[in-house]
């Protein structure tokens, strides 16, 4: 099993509509969980970070997390053309403090 | 302007030949790392440095050694590339590392490996 999984898509989602992107993982100790964007040929940009369980939101993007179920998603409302990226959740693992696990990425297509 | 600089973007090189890609950070952070993405796999620590002297394997070091002399600066050499090695490679630094810190990434180096 992998310590972050994700879905690897492609997610297709019509403009103006929610995208839902979700993670799970293994590391029941985690303390630590990101959303980074990748556009393709770019760096990885931080666009949420949430620590405790519940809901974040920040503008059009929403991170819910559930220590329980070992799962964290990442909601965009709205969704733009310009939101056609890789999305990396990331959690930094209990086992090893100076470590973040990123998953493989999901990619979104918004489609006009 | 606050930024991670990789050199170079792009490298072509043939098998056993030694390279270095370097990495800078102006942004006086404690933490670097040194990250390869390969298709399927996500991003994978190959190295980092919570400070000066300090370095630490991550998930997949062979092959691979980086050292930190000043805090701005740790490169990844490769001593004998081989083509398994070829990969975009990520350098990322924070302020003072995980668990809860954001990382700023470096553009990324092109590496194939002949």
């Amino acid at each position: 099993q992998k310590e972050v999984e994700q879905n690897s898509g492609p997610l297709s989602v019509p403009e103006g509509a929610i995208a839902s992107l979700n993670c799970t993982y293994s590391d029941r100790g985690s303390q630590s969980f990101f959303w980074y964007r990748q556009y393709s040929g770019k760096s990885p940009e931080l666009i949420m970070s949430i620590y405790s369980n519940g809901d974040k939101e920040d503008g059009r993007f929403t991170a819910q997390l559930n220590k329980a179920s070992q799962y964290v998603s990442l909601l965009i409302r709205d969704s733009q053309p310009s939101d056609s990226a890789t999305y990396l959740c990331a959690v930094n693992t209990y086992s090893s403090a100076s470590k973040i696990i990123f998953g493989s990425g999901t990619r979104l297509s918004i489609r006009p | 302007e606050a930024q991670v600089t990789q050199n170079p973007r792009y490298l072509i090189t043939v098998t056993g030949k030694k390279l270095t890609v370097t990495c800078s950070q102006n942004m006086n952070h404690e933490y670097m790392s040194w990250y390869r993405q390969d298709p399927g796999l996500g991003l994978r620590q190959i190295y980092y440095s919570m400070n000066v002297e300090v370095t630490d394997k991550g998930d997949v070091p062979e092959g691979y050694k980086v050292s930190r002399k000043e805090k701005r600066n740790f490169p990844l050499i490769l001593e004998s590339p081989s083509p398994n090695q070829t990969s975009l490679y990520f350098c990322a630094s924070s302020l003072e590392g995980p668990p809860g810190e954001k990382l700023f990434f470096g553009s990324g180096t092109q590496l194939s490996v002949l």
